[in-house]
């Protein structure tokens, strides 16, 4: 249980055009889904939280304008890179967490990934 | 400033072999700490979960242990395999702020035959 999938799992789009990443859970609900962004050896970094049916929250230092979120049902949430320019390209991971993970756990269940190249 | 710092940066071990990799974070207030492990071009992977209660934690060869005075964690693994080569992540979650993530810089390990 608790699978998370991306789509499309690598993608290559030409500067100045807009890309959509999908992050779908496949067999929960998320009430609450994260972006994150990885720059090759390093680790991961949030980008924002989405909870369903409400506006994301952004990190400081990530453009809302650029990285739209949306989160529109419980099962998937979509970022859409806008006018992605080459210094976008990276690695872009989701991750989603349900509504009854409470307690000390409280986990987060991470998608496989979406690899971005802007040429 | 809430911080997870891992070491090593890197690590290379033969096959078969044990290796601990050490984390120590200043998050909190402390939610849970949590071992991932990322292998090149995916998703992370849950491999531990610990609250501060939690001393150790075990999932196949992966052993986890924290000491929440120390704020200290470690990672065993155990007789290592090829398939163990990844980045293992040490992320602590803070109580407040949602359960927010910190991840740490990960270990990079790469086992040889």
């Amino acid at each position: 249980g608790a699978v998370v999938s991306q789509h499309p799992s690598r993608v290559i789009c030409k500067s100045g055009t807009s890309v959509k990443i999908e992050c779908r859970s496949l067999d929960f609900q998320a009430t609450t889904m994260f972006w994150y962004r990885q720059f090759p050896k390093q680790s991961l970094m949030l980008m924002a939280t989405s909870n369903e049916g409400s506006k994301a929250t952004y990190e400081q230092g990530v453009e809302k304008d650029k990285f739209l979120i949306n989160h529109a049902s419980l099962t998937l949430s979509t970022l859409t890179v806008t006018s992605a320019h080459p210094e976008d390209s990276s690695f872009y991971i989701c991750s989603a967490r349900g509504p009854h993970v409470e307690g000390p756990y409280n986990e987060q269940f991470f998608g496989p990934g979406t690899r971005l190249t802007v040429l | 400033k809430n911080q997870v710092e891992q070491s090593p940066q890197s690590l290379i071990i033969l096959e078969g072999k044990n290796c601990t990799l050490q984390c120590n974070y200043t998050v909190s207030p402390f939610s849970n700490l949590r071992w991932y492990k990322q292998d090149t071009g995916r998703g992370p992977v849950s491999l531990t979960i610990m609250t501060f209660s939690e001393n150790t934690k075990s999932n196949g060869r992966y052993t986890a242990t924290l000491d929440a005075d120390t704020k200290q964690s470690s990672l065993h693994i155990t007789a290592s395999q090829l398939s163990d080569s990844a980045s293992y992540i040490c992320v602590v979650s803070r109580e407040a702020a949602g359960n927010k993530l910190t991840f740490g810089g990960g270990t990079r390990v790469l086992v040889k035959p």
